[in-house]
């Protein structure tokens, strides 16, 4: 099963407009990670934030954890046409796991 | 850009057949991961390695192989391939793992259709 899930499912805004999409998960884990997807190609990493962290920041981006409510939250600010893409958060588990669960992910349109 | 490159981009096949993907690496990276992404599903791991010759399975590996000979490759296997398997395959990797897992660099993918 997912341990990530976003909300929204998709959303849609105008250029220039914040953007802000919603990440949460079930278990305990080390470090919560946010990625961007362009259509038809690979994942880019865009930040990570340590469970210990509750809010980093990088360039036009805003993440935040809140551990308490297994929950995270990415931030886009003065968004851009090309911003437009699929967001997913991805999160490990305290066990030791060598892997990353990604949620199904948002996916973000910018209207020019 | 991470230097993954994933074989073969595209590629139809037959139900029953064996299908071999492989994912290239030139970072020296010794962690590295088979995702598939699928609608509605996200991306599910399929099978992961932390080292030559060290694997272990993933959420959705039955029906699906892996080896790794050597740092740089890691294939992926279908030994008879069903219509199920259709899907998006990325192949990722990254240098940190266990707990202190890091970002997670990923190719361009492979896109698998079986008839």
């Amino acid at each position: 099963s997912q341990q990530g899930e976003e909300d929204p499912q998709a959303l849609s805004i105008q250029e220039g407009e914040n953007a802000t999409m919603n990440c949460s998960y079930k278990t305990s884990i080390n470090n919560l990670q946010w990625y961007r997807q362009n259509s038809g190609r690979g994942l880019v990493h865009l930040i990570l934030i340590r469970s210990n962290e509750r809010e980093k920041h990088s360039g036009r981006l805003r993440v935040t954890l809140d551990t308490s409510k297994k929950s995270s939250s990415l931030l886009i600010t003065a968004s851009r046409a090309a911003d437009t893409a699929s967001y997913f958060c991805a999160t490990d588990g305290i066990q030791g796991a060598q892997k990353l669960v990604f949620g199904q992910g948002t996916r973000l349109t910018i209207n020019p | 850009d991470a230097g993954i490159t994933q074989s073969p981009r595209h590629k139809v096949t037959e139900t029953g057949t064996p299908v071999t993907l492989r994912c290239h690496q030139t970072e020296n990276h010794r962690y590295m991961y088979w995702y598939r992404q699928d609608p509605g599903h996200g991306l599910r791991l399929i099978h992961y390695s932390y080292g030559v010759k060290d694997t272990d399975k993933g959420e959705v590996s039955d029906g699906y192989s892996v080896s790794r000979s050597k740092t740089e490759d890691f294939l992926l296997t279908l030994e008879s391939a069903t219509s199920s398997q259709t899907s998006v395959y990325f192949c990722a990797i990254s240098d940190r793992g266990g707990a202190n897992t890091g970002e997670l660099f990923f190719g361009e993918g492979s896109r698998l259709t079986v008839l």
